[in-house]
């Protein structure tokens, strides 16, 4: 059964700091995808990741893979308020999309 | 970006009747949409999976005579929580993927449901 664990679940930061969630999966798969939610609002996607050695970045999140590791990782640079919300990264299943837990990320002025 | 549209965005409603959430790809054809629900502070956990014209799959624990889906296009799926009761109240969301494992999904903007 595929799993998916992400590390921490929660986390407070101060603005202009460094961070990273860490995604980590049981079996292998074709692509992670990371998402973003907002309180009470649905999933807006951020990246999906291919192959191994993937890496992408917008503005101050970039995700990287490793698939032999079988661990993606979400990285934040210079964190500001607006960046507050859950972050979930989910796996590409044999039939469906498996999510992680949820990283609920607060980031304070 | 594909589209995909869901319809209410909220409900109240009392407990005892049903509640029907469509879900609709604006843009694509959705050979297969995803229903899933979260509770507050939790993931998504996925409900049921559903094929255009076929019938769903629906995940172990999910009582498919409560929760009836129905996929009758490649643009809408509906998900009709019948005699719904308080812990039905939840954060419903779909999804919606053109073509096979290696698509996209598009993931609707959720219905609140409340049960009173």
């Amino acid at each position: 059964e595929l799993k998916v664990e992400q590390n921490p679940l929660f986390l407070s930061m101060q603005e202009g700091k460094n961070y990273t969630i860490y995604c980590n999966y049981s079996t292998t798969s074709d692509r992670l995808y990371w998402y973003r939610q907002d309180p009470g609002k649905s999933l807006e996607s951020l990246f999906v990741l291919l192959s191994n050695g993937a890496v992408k970045q917008e503005g101050r999140l970039m995700a990287s893979l490793d698939t032999k590791a079988r661990l993606s990782t979400l990285h934040i640079t210079a964190a500001v308020h607006d960046l507050s919300a859950t972050y979930f990264c989910a796996l590409q299943g044999a039939q469906k999309l498996v999510f992680g837990q949820g990283t609920r990320l607060t980031i304070n002025p | 970006g594909a589209v995909v549209s869901q319809h209410p965005s909220w409900v109240i409603c009392k407990s005892g009747t049903s509640v029907k959430i469509e879900c609709r790809s604006l843009d694509f054809q959705a050979t297969t949409m995803f229903w899933y629900r979260q509770f507050p502070k939790q993931s998504l956990m996925l409900m049921a999976t559903s094929n255009e014209g076929s019938k769903a799959t629906y995940e172990q624990g999910v009582e498919k005579d409560k929760f009836l889906i129905n996929h009758a296009s490649l643009t809408l799926s509906t998900l009709t929580v019948t005699s719904a009761h308080p812990e039905d109240s939840s954060f419903y969301i779909c999804s919606a993927r053109a073509g096979g494992l290696g698509d996209t999904q598009y993931f609707g903007p959720g219905t609140r449901l409340t049960v009173l």
